[in-house]
């Protein structure tokens, strides 16, 4: 069974800081990794979607890695600012389902 | 429409009553998810539809959980005798293809309150 688990739970971190958001999974077979941002009280807006042969993607301040032998994915935040303040999932579909199994989020807060 | 659109937003009935949820996914997109998420957790998977057809119900926590795409655009879901263990906030997601080039947008979530 497919479990994903994200590291720290919450960082809280000054404006201008580089950090690194962590995900592991326990079946390396998937298809690809998403990473997604929720504001409080809103839906989810996707962030970056990685094939399972892709190494890493990247979107303006974020990247994103994937080493799927080992199970992880990293999200990259290069130069944090207030409105990175968010709730930040990742989120794998195990091979032959269609279930998007989440972690339960690191919560993040950039303050100025 | 440009996103995902869920209605009600809110939503607060008492125990043993019969709700739905409505979701209209992105046009064109054929996949269509529902998720269910509680406070401080990552969403939880209900239900999966490709085009008009359940492709995959396993998550539906049991049969008072019900749901339709009877055109295969908009969906709605459906809760018979509430329990208070049902609140939550009820996500709809969308997808052009499904589990290996699907990338995902969600709607802003129906949030279910049962007193």
């Amino acid at each position: 069974k497919q479990e994903v688990t994200q590291i720290p739970a919450a960082l809280s971190v000054p404006e201008g800081e580089n950090l690194v958001l962590n995900c592991s999974f326990t079946d390396s077979a998937i298809y690809n990794l998403q990473w997604f941002r929720q504001d409080p009280g809103k839906g989810l807006t996707s962030l970056l979607l990685i094939q399972s042969s892709q190494r890493e993607q990247t979107s303006g301040r974020l990247n994103a890695s994937l080493d799927k032998s080992s199970g992880r994915s990293t999200l990259y935040i290069a130069a944090s600012q207030p409105g990175d303040s968010a709730t930040y999932l990742c989120a794998v579909p195990t091979y032959n389902t269609d279930k998007l199994i989440f972690g339960t989020g690191t919560r993040l807060q950039v303050f100025p | 429409g440009a996103g995902v659109s869920q209605t009600p937003s809110n939503k607060v009935t008492e125990k043993g009553k019969y709700v739905e949820l409505r979701c209209d996914p992105i046009s064109g997109h054929t996949a269509l998810y529902w998720y269910r998420q509680s406070l401080g957790q990552g969403p939880e998977f209900l239900i999966y539809f490709q085009g008009t057809g359940a492709a995959d119900d396993s998550g539906l926590p049991n049969d008072r959980f019900f749901a339709v795409r009877p055109e295969g655009s908009v969906s709605t879901l459906k809760i018979q005798r509430t329990e208070r263990g049902d609140s939550a906030v009820y996500l709809c997601a969308s997808s052009l293809g499904g589990r290996t080039t699907g990338e995902l947008f969600f709607g802003e979530g129906s949030r279910l309150t049962v007193l």
